[in-house]
């Protein structure tokens, strides 16, 4: 069974910075490229970003490129998002997901990331 | 960038079926995926691609492409339909994944 389990999350001020991490099992972790999706409360899904299986390729929404950066240590089945300059527009739900050709198909139950002074 | 555009709402009588539309500029010639959210979880794929369907999803969600909108179809909606329903894509050009906005589908 595929497991995702984030953590990281929690309160910082605008300006601050956060490190998320998924840790993945039930697959074979370095066969899979994988992303991250966040949610604002009450609101839609948002892509962030996402690393290609080898971690030789990452790619970034336009509203994060430049503060985000993600990466995976793959000896660790270990996914992390490490957040920059944190605003308050970063305020969310963020979930990690296993990608294949099928779209993401197992997701965590994700961290919640909050942004206040 | 890429926009997919979806209703917010859409409310449906049991028994009935339930189509939740996703536009997008030539999205006929795309991969489209839809997931379903229910409240207080974390989002699942329900239909990939061509009309494929995880295992445990059940043949009555099934989805159509062609054009500029994608439809992902429910027949005999149930109860336990009730969730928001995301169509996404992958647009190559800007190599970004793009979510639609979501439509919350309610049982009557």
């Amino acid at each position: 069974e595929v497991q995702l389990v984030e953590s990281g999350g929690g309160l910082e001020q605008p300006g601050g910075s956060l490190r998320l991490t998924c840790v993945a099992s039930g697959f074979i972790f370095d066969n899979y490229a994988m992303g991250w999706v966040r949610q604002a409360p009450g609101k839609g899904l948002e892509w962030v970003s996402a690393i290609t299986a080898n971690s030789g390729r990452t790619f970034f929404a336009d509203s994060v490129k430049g503060r985000f950066a993600i990466s995976r240590d793959n000896s660790k089945n270990t996914l992390s998002l490490q957040i920059n300059s944190l605003r308050a527009e970063d305020a969310a739900m963020y979930y990690c997901a296993k990608w294949s050709p099928s779209g993401y198909d197992s997701w965590g139950q994700g961290t919640l990331v909050t942004v206040s002074s | 960038s890429y926009v997919l555009t979806q209703p917010p709402s859409l409310s449906v009588a049991p028994g009935k079926t339930a189509s939740i539309t996703c536009g997008g500029d030539n999205i006929g010639s795309m991969s489209v995926h839809w997931y379903q959210q229910r409240p207080g979880q974390a989002p699942v794929l329900v239909v990939f691609s061509h009309d494929d369907r995880p295992s445990g999803v059940p043949e009555r969600i099934s989805s159509s492409n062609s054009g500029n909108t994608a439809t992902l179809t429910i027949t005999r909606v149930a109860a336990g339909d009730e969730a928001d329903y995301y169509c996404h894509v992958w647009d190559s050009s800007r190599e970004q994944v793009v979510f639609g906005g979501g439509t919350k589908l309610t049982v009557l």
